[in-house]
């Protein structure tokens, strides 16, 4: 199973609303990341987590909380978003994010498409 | 002037033609990644590189270090290759840049 799983595929939600994004691999990988990716731009890394702590962080606003849970699992928590978050959040995993050899790759989720009103 | 450059931005093609895009970039790398996203925005990784050249199926990586350079081709390219293709480079600090993509359209 090389698949990385993510739900929902599409959100929408006022900038009230406190929603979460959820990630999933069962390929053993120790390193999960989220991306923030707008339209027609090349994504963009938000955070890293290495044997379930927090690795990088690439200064992303309060307003979004990543969590990993257990190494299986990647939640990105959403509290106070402003519409210029509507954007494309792709999840990517790898077996370790120190161990670049040449057989190291992301495999990356489908995305959670996210439109903020 | 971004640190991973891509061209062309844009690409069509005849199905059947021999395609190319390529990567330049300016700062130092432990490795290169070329991805393939599909409408609806799925990222799947084809080549990890970090010397000379692979191949799978009908796709070749090619990088040379030296001239900092990456070469993607498809060979008898067909509609379903239809994506956008990313670069992205690892720096020596593990940072990950990404390119601005190349977006290709393979017409039957």
């Amino acid at each position: 199973d090389t698949e990385v799983t993510q739900t929902p595929k599409h959100l929408v939600m006022g900038m009230t609303n406190k929603k979460s994004l959820k990630c999933e691999q069962h390929m053993g990988h120790r390193a999960m990341y989220w991306y923030k990716q707008k339209a027609k731009k090349p994504p963009e890394l938000m955070f890293v987590y290495s044997y379930e702590k927090l690795s990088i962080n690439e200064s992303v606003p309060s307003r979004f909380s990543p969590e990993c849970p257990n190494s299986s699992l990647l939640n990105l928590h959403l509290h106070a978003l402003q519409p210029e978050d509507s954007a494309l959040y792709l999840c990517a995993s790898s077996q370790d994010v120190l161990a670049w050899t040449e057989e190291e790759t992301q495999y990356f989720g489908p995305g959670t498409r996210l439109l903020v009103l | 002037k971004n640190e991973v450059e891509q061209s062309p931005q844009n690409l069509t093609a005849q199905e059947g033609e021999f395609i190319t895009i390529n990567c330049s970039y300016s700062v130092g790398i432990s490795a290169l990644h070329w991805l393939q996203q599909h409408p609806g925005g799925g990222i799947v990784s084809l080549f990890m590189l970090s010397s000379g050249k692979k191949k799978h199926g009908r796709l070749i990586a090619t990088i040379n270090i030296q001239e900092k350079h990456s070469s993607l081709h498809i060979t008898a390219s067909h509609p379903r290759d239809s994506a956008v293709y990313i670069c992205a480079v690892r720096e020596n600090t593990d940072k990950l840049i990404f390119g601005t993509g190349t977006r290709l359209q393979v017409f039957p």
